[in-house]
C-alpha cells in the first residue's frame, strides 16, 4: 500500500521568511513524487515534481529515500504563496500502471 | 489553447439517483483522470482512461463508473447515489500518461446529494 502523510493543516509565517512543508510516504517501491498548489479560486496545478529537480517559483523539494520524505522548501517566503500544497506519489508498477496517491493538504498562509 | 473544462459545474440531486459528469480533456491529451475530493478525505483517485480504455482504478466501489470516447472525452457516472458521495469532482488531462507527464485540472464539478 503506498500512503502520504502530510502532517500539518495549517502552516503559518511571515513574509519574507523561510517555509518548509513536511511530507511523508510510505511505498515499497521506487516512487515518483510530486507537489501540487491550489491558489484562492484558481486549479489544481503541478508545482514540480522530484525527476525534474527543478525549481519553480523559488520552491525546491528533495528526495529523502532514508527518511522517506519529499519536504518542499523556500528559503523567502511570500504573500503570493499563501494557497493549499498537496503532496502526491505515483507507484509505478510497471508498464503504464500507476496510482496517485495524494496527502490531504497543507494551507500556507504567508502574512505581511 | 484551451484548459480542461467539466460540465455541469454544480449538480444537485437526491439519494438513489444516478450522474454523469462530462471532461474534455486538452486537445491532444490522450489520458484521462478522475479524482474526488471532499474535507474528511482529500484528493482521491477514481480511475484513468487512455485510448478508450480504463488504464488504471482506485478503491471506490462499482457504482463510480466511466469510460472515454474515441475524440478523448470522458464521461463519469454515479449510480444509487449516497449521501456519502457529495464531493468536488475533479477530471484531469496529460498527453499520455498523469505517470511521465504534467496533469492539468478542469475546475470540478460540485455534486451534492439530497
Amino acid at each position: 500500500a503506498q500512503r502520504v502523510t502530510q502532517p500539518e493543516k495549517l502552516l503559518s509565517v511571515f513574509k519574507g521568511a523561510p517555509v518548509e512543508l513536511k511530507c511523508n510516504y510510505s511505498y515499497s517501491g521506487s516512487p515518483e513524487l510530486f507537489w501540487y498548489v491550489q491558489y484562492s479560486r484558481q486549479r489544481l496545478q503541478l508545482l514540480l515534481r522530484h525527476i525534474s529537480r527543478e525549481s519553480i517559483k523559488g520552491f525546491t523539494a528533495d528526495l529523502n529515500k532514508g527518511e522517506t520524505s519529499f519536504h518542499l522548501k523556500k528559503p523567502f517566503a511570500q504573500e503570493e504563496d499563501s494557497a493549499m500544497y498537496y503532496c502526491a506519489l505515483s507507484g509505478h508498477s510497471g508498464g503504464s500502471n500507476y496510482k496517485l496517491t495524494f496527502g490531504k493538504g497543507t494551507l500556507l498562509t504567508v502574512n505581511p | 489553447k484551451a484548459g480542461v473544462t467539466q460540465t455541469p459545474r454544480y449538480l444537485i440531486k437526491t439519494r438513489g439517483q444516478q450522474v454523469t459528469l462530462s471532461c474534455s480533456p486538452i486537445s491532444g491529451h490522450r489520458s484521462v483522470s478522475w479524482y474526488q475530493q471532499t474535507p474528511g478525505q482529500g484528493l482521491q483517485f477514481l480511475f484513468e482512461y487512455f485510448s478508450e480504455t480504463q488504464r488504471n482504478k482506485g478503491n471506490f466501489p462499482g457504482r463510480f463508473s466511466g469510460r472515454q470516447f474515441s475524440n478523448s472525452r470522458s464521461e463519469m457516472n454515479v449510480s444509487t447515489l449516497e449521501l456519502g458521495d457529495s464531493a468536488l469532482y475533479l477530471c484531469a488531462s496529460s498527453r499520455t500518461s498523469p505517470y511521465t507527464d504534467t496533469q492539468y485540472f478542469g475546475p470540478g464539478t460540485r455534486l451534492t446529494v439530497l
